[in-house]
């Protein structure tokens, strides 16, 4: 069953910890990507990745770091240096072929205490 | 930067009636997608326009693209109440492989 998956569903961190959220997919894609969205807002781009071992920042990339050492993952930690990083967060992927249909999973919903 | 705003940003109907949201962008782009979001949940694609295209049809769905006024429309036919959800719409510039999303509009199909 094909498809892409997130963890852990929902998130609670303390201030001041750092979080990693899973993202990983076996789709065969070359290209993954992770979005922030706020209530009510659609989606903002933190940090995209066109191949494995190379990863670009998106709109919103500070107080944010991912890693692509595999094909199917793409980690994305969320630093105590993000101010704000209560919201729900996705990651997508896509073939990289052609025009970019992507791909999401069901997202992680991170909250800060 | 939200390249994207649709239009309405919230929207009730009729099950039965047709939804049509727009979308307008503001830099020259090289396809447009559209995307449904259930509350909490991911987004689903549901078409694609090139940028050579003016129309095109996927089930239900209708795209219409106008690149000289810079938007979009989705109409949806004979709504249904599973229609409910979030519509997006997403623009690609060039060949970045980046989607710059729309706020959305929000969509009410009541029974």
């Amino acid at each position: 069953d094909g498809g892409i998956t997130q963890s852990p569903k929902y998130l609670f961190r303390k201030e001041g910890q750092n979080v990693t959220l899973s993202c990983e997919q076996n789709l065969n894609h070359d290209a993954m990507y992770w979005y922030r969205q706020d209530p009510g807002q659609g989606l903002r781009l933190i940090y995209y990745s066109q191949i494995v071992n190379d990863f670009q920042k998106g709109d919103i990339a500070e107080g944010y770091s991912v890693s692509r050492e595999k094909k199917e993952s793409f980690p994305l930690t969320v630093t105590s240096a993000q101010k704000n990083p209560t919201a729900f967060y996705l990651c997508a992927s896509s073939s990289g072929l052609g025009y970019n249909e992507q791909f999401f999973g069901p997202g992680t919903r991170l909250t800060v205490l | 930067s939200q390249q994207g705003e649709e239009d309405p940003q919230a929207l009730s109907i009729q099950e039965g009636e047709n939804a049509t949201m727009n979308c307008s962008y503001k830099t020259s782009i090289n396809n447009l997608q559209w995307y449904r979001q259930n509350s909490g949940r991911g987004l689903v694609h549901l078409i694609l326009i090139r940028s050579n295209e003016r129309e095109k049809h996927s089930g239900r769905l209708r795209v219409t693209l106008d690149t000289s006024k810079k938007s979009s429309s989705l109409l949806i036919t004979a709504s249904r109440a599973a229609d409910t959800a979030s519509y997006f719409c997403a623009t690609e510039k060039d060949s970045s492989y980046k989607l710059i999303f729309g706020s959305g509009t929000r969509l009410l199909v009541r029974p």
